[in-house]
């Protein structure tokens, strides 16, 4: 069974840089047809999809946040990251990894971790 | 992007009810469309793919319908563990995937 598990600071300053990483485990993260995402959640509200590196390798990220995200993988610890830039207190959300599905007509996030709530606040 | 607009945003209903639950696509996305069930402190939960494919291991009670615009969100027999929050997303343009505002399922 595929786990994701998301870790990295739970409170950043205003600012500064957001840094988060997802776990995979009970696959590969190099197995085809499958992209690496992360989406985030304000408390209380809804969810925002904020970008995924997909399995070619290129990364596609919300026209929204575009110019702070950055999304990598490392293959060989069979993780993925996500970093924000210059934060402010509307960054404040609980984050969330998740798998892509693009074979055929999946299309969808079929499994998720569990999420980390990042606080911004000095 | 396309946006995306539920309705309605919470509903009220008893165990037993049939709830449907509407998301409108702002530009025609054919079937692309996945349906998501999230309860307070979880991650949200694959409940249906491609509009009406029923992920592996989701009861059959959930269904849903749909494409170009217009999509529904079926439980035929409302149970206690399905008072959750449900959340559609549209797969049509994979370069800007947007969610929409979620509707809320609350006990009667």
């Amino acid at each position: 069974q595929l786990q994701l598990q998301e870790s990295g600071s739970g409170l950043v300053k205003p600012s500064q840089t957001l840094s988060l990483t997802c776990a995979v485990s009970g696959g590969s993260i190099s197995s085809g047809g499958y992209s690496w995402s992360w989406i985030r959640q304000p408390p209380g509200k809804g969810l925002e999809w904020i970008g995924y590196i997909y399995h070619s390798g290129s990364t596609y990220y919300n026209p929204s946040l575009k110019s702070r995200v950055t999304i990598s993988v490392d293959r060989s610890k069979n993780q993925f990251s996500l970093k924000l830039s210059s934060v402010t207190a509307a960054d404040t959300a609980v984050y969330y990894c998740a798998r892509w599905d693009d074979y055929g007509d999946y299309r969808s996030f079929d499994y998720w971790g569990q999420g980390t709530l990042v606080t911004v606040s000095s | 992007d396309i946006q995306m607009t539920q309705s309605p945003s919470s509903v009220s209903a008893s165990v037993g009810d049939r709830v449907t639950i509407t998301c409108r696509a702002s530009q025609g996305i054919s079937s692309w469309l996945a349906w998501y069930q999230q309860k307070p402190g979880k991650a949200p939960k694959l409940l249906i793919y491609a509009a009406s494919s029923l992920q592996s291991g989701v009861p059959s009670r959930f269904s849903g319908s749909g494409s170009g615009t217009d999509f529904t969100l079926t439980i035929s027999s409302l149970q206690p563990e399905d008072f959750a929050t449900y959340y559609c997303q549209q797969a049509n343009s994979f370069l800007a995937l947007t969610f929409g505002g979620g509707t809320k399922v609350e006990i009667k």
